[in-house]
């Protein structure tokens, strides 16, 4: 099956720095990349949704501003978490939808620590 | 909206026994596709099986089968001779069609943990 991975895996930081959190779909194209953020032992929860060469769409009460997610490739999405906060501290999925046949693979996920 | 519930948070079966997991979901789209994934500890998730709602015939894949009750609105999971590799996290997905605009992301359930005894 196809795959999708994630850079990096795990990440702690100091609180008011930026991490940038990177997916990519190794051997497919992919127009539409989503994240989710997972909270423990909880569902999953869409963030945003990336777009290739536009701007992503944000689901009602994620800022944008905060979250920053850029997708200039066709296997290539990232998401930046601005002036991080302990509250910032989570696991993170990337998905990629796959543009032939719209299936969507999962990327392995990123626990984020925040200090 | 589109919502998905799964009422059992927590489930339990013994191995090679059998066990189903509940999903009912919510929705005026006649058209729309749903999914059972698998979340181990790795936390990796699984495309376990897909049901297309237009399909009558339930989806199978090897042990893992479900029962798509269209007008009830009911997705649930049958699990056949549980192994110990099948305790997971599993959440029940719901995805609306391309063409209606969507861009096809999953509005996921809030899981069941799936234990397995041996």
């Amino acid at each position: 099956g196809a795959v999708v991975s994630q850079h990096p895996s795990r990440v702690i930081c100091k609180s008011g720095t930026s991490v940038k959190i990177e997916c990519r779909s190794l051997d497919f194209q992919a127009t539409t990349m989503f994240w989710y953020r997972q909270f423990p032992k909880k569902s999953l929860m869409l963030m945003a949704t990336s777009n290739e060469g536009s701007k992503a769409t944000y689901e009602q009460g994620v800022e944008k501003d905060k979250f920053l997610i850029n997708h200039a490739s066709l296997t290539l999405s990232t998401l930046t978490v601005t002036s991080a906060h302990p509250e910032d501290s989570s696991f993170y999925i990337c998905s990629a939808r796959e543009d032939r046949y719209n299936e969507q693979f999962f990327g392995p996920g990123t626990r984020l620590t925040v200090l | 909206a589109q919502t998905v519930t799964q009422s059992q948070p927590e489930m339990s079966v013994q191995e090679a026994e059998t066990v189903t997991l509940s999903c009912t979901y919510d929705t005026s789209e006649s058209d729309y596709y749903l999914f059972w994934y698998k979340q181990p500890p790795s936390r990796q998730m699984i495309l376990v099986i897909r049901q297309e709602a237009y399909k009558q015939q339930n989806a199978t894949e090897n042990r893992f089968s479900v029962n798509f009750q269209k007008a009830a609105k009911s997705f649930s999971l049958k699990i056949s001779d549980s192994q110990l590799g099948d305790a997971a996290m599993y959440f029940c997905a719901y995805r609306s069609p391309l063409y209606g605009g969507s861009q096809g992301n999953l509005i996921f359930g809030k899981g069941t943990k799936l234990s397995v005894k041996p």
